[in-house]
């Protein structure tokens, strides 16, 4: 069935240097959604790319969704503290329509 | 609107027993997910429903798991009989529509069967 792999499982920084979470789908995705999940808290949505190649820009966050569309990227640039979270990606599948996210990726960032 | 809300938050079993879980989506919204996160398995959907209708409830691990959706403001997930590798954060989300719109989750129910 449809996967979405997402590298690393965890990254740790120190504040002020860039992080980059990156989402790769064994298929073609009709979009991808990106969402952050606060330390016990639920996820909640960022973002969402629709065309080949988008690239989206949420003041330090860059999104990008692959030419294929069957990868995207997350880009922070200078972290901080309260980047702190899980963020995971999503995606449609342009044959189900089900809504698969992958592992998420793990920021931790030392002040 | 109070979004999406899930009851209870906490719920701690015994192995055995039936578990209910609770979701009340935002009003409007047609479709309704019940996801299950683990650390090993991560964000897993079990079952979405469109205009209180199941459409894919391949995600359901087994048969002591069933959900249902008797109008567009109520949902259950229930497990019975419960068992350990059920332990878990189940969340709910609602959406309008399905395709390229952003799911809203509850604050999700962490379940632990002992």
């Amino acid at each position: 069935g449809q996967q979405v792999m997402q590298i690393p499982q965890y990254q740790h920084v120190q504040e002020g240097e860039d992080f980059t979470t990156y989402c790769n789908s064994s298929t073609t995705l009709s979009n991808i959604q990106w969402y952050k999940q606060r330390p016990g808290g639920h996820p909640v949505f960022l973002i969402q790319l629709v065309k080949s190649g988008e690239v989206k820009k949420q003041k330090r966050l860059t999104f990008q969704f692959g030419e294929a569309k069957k990868n995207s990227s997350l880009h922070i640039t200078a972290t901080q503290t309260t980047d702190v979270g899980t963020y995971f990606c999503a995606g449609m599948s342009s044959n189900t329509g089900k809504l698969i996210f992958g592992q998420g990726t793990t920021l931790q960032v030392k002040p | 609107d109070a979004g999406v809300i899930q009851s209870p938050r906490h719920e701690v079993t015994e192995m055995g027993q039936e578990v209910t879980l609770r979701c009340k989506p935002i009003s409007g919204h047609d479709y309704l997910f019940w996801y299950r996160q683990t650390m090993m398995r991560g964000l897993e959907l079990l079952i979405y429903f469109n205009n209180n209708v199941p459409i894919d409830d391949s995600g359901m691990p087994e048969d002591r798991f069933s959900a249902k959706m008797p109008n567009a403001s109520f949902s259950t997930l229930k497990i019975q009989p419960s068992e350990p590798r059920d332990s878990a954060v189940y969340f709910c989300a609602s959406s309008l529509g399905v395709v390229a719109v952003e799911a809203f989750f509850g604050q999700g129910t962490r379940l632990t069967v002992v």
